[in-house]
């Protein structure tokens, strides 16, 4: 069965610079989710979509800013990035928003160095 | 903000032991999920519980929603090492601290 694919699944970038993150959710499902967990954390949430509209939105820094295409694709995109930053994104998707089964992917780890 | 705890934050048990975590929320939950993290992997959904009171199973996991539903409980009854993990509740999109559990053979 297909999966939740996030790219790429390693990043690491130098202070203050840029990163996208990329989420192609699972075919069907036009809720996705994107989680931060720092190294033995829980998944904090950062911002969901559904159909591509901001649905709801958590602890995201103001340098975050995330979207969704009309494909149902999502993006995470990251600016001056801080040694803080390091961590595994994960995206999730769910055939519905609200208390649905939310499908992990891989995550990508990023190193900010 | 809405706060999620989970207790114990770690245990330790000893194969075929048994092991429970509790999950309580600051608020009323519509709804409560739980979550498996195994080492180095991504959160795995194992169950949703929706009414007050409701309990379900799972082969040797056992769910439980509080009468209040702003608490659950998660048991697992004779540990096996394939248990290994981070077990998080959710409620509301916010994660629990989680629990991680270690059996040892």
């Amino acid at each position: 069965a297909a999966g939740v694919i996030q790219s790429p699944r390693h990043l690491i970038k130098e202070k203050r610079e840029t990163a996208t993150l990329k989420c192609y959710p699972i075919p069907r499902h036009d809720t996705v989710y994107w989680y931060q967990q720092g190294p033995g954390q829980d998944p904090q949430f950062l911002i969901s979509f559904y159909e591509k509209m901001q649905s709801d939105k958590g602890s995201i820094p103001d340098r975050f800013s995330a979207q969704q295409f009309s494909d149902y694709h999502s993006e995470l995109n990251m600016s001056s990035l801080e040694l803080g930053d390091s961590a595994l994104y994960f995206c999730a998707s769910s055939p519905r928003t609200g208390g649905v089964e939310q499908f992990f992917g891989p995550g990508t780890r990023l190193t900010v160095l | 903000g809405q706060q999620v705890m989970q207790i114990p934050q770690y245990q330790h048990v000893q194969e075929g032991e048994d092991f429970t975590t509790y999950c309580n929320s600051s608020t009323t939950l519509s709804n409560i999920q739980w979550y498996k993290q195994r080492p180095g992997g991504h959160p795995v959904f194992l169950i949703q519980l929706v009414k007050s009171g409701e309990v379900k199973k799972q082969k040797r996991l056992t769910f439980q929603f509080g009468e209040a539903k702003k608490n659950s409980s998660l048991h697992i009854t004779a540990t096996q090492t394939t248990d290994v993990g981070t077990y998080f509740c959710t409620g509301k999109l916010i994660f629990g601290q989680g629990t991680t559990l270690q059996v040892k053979p």
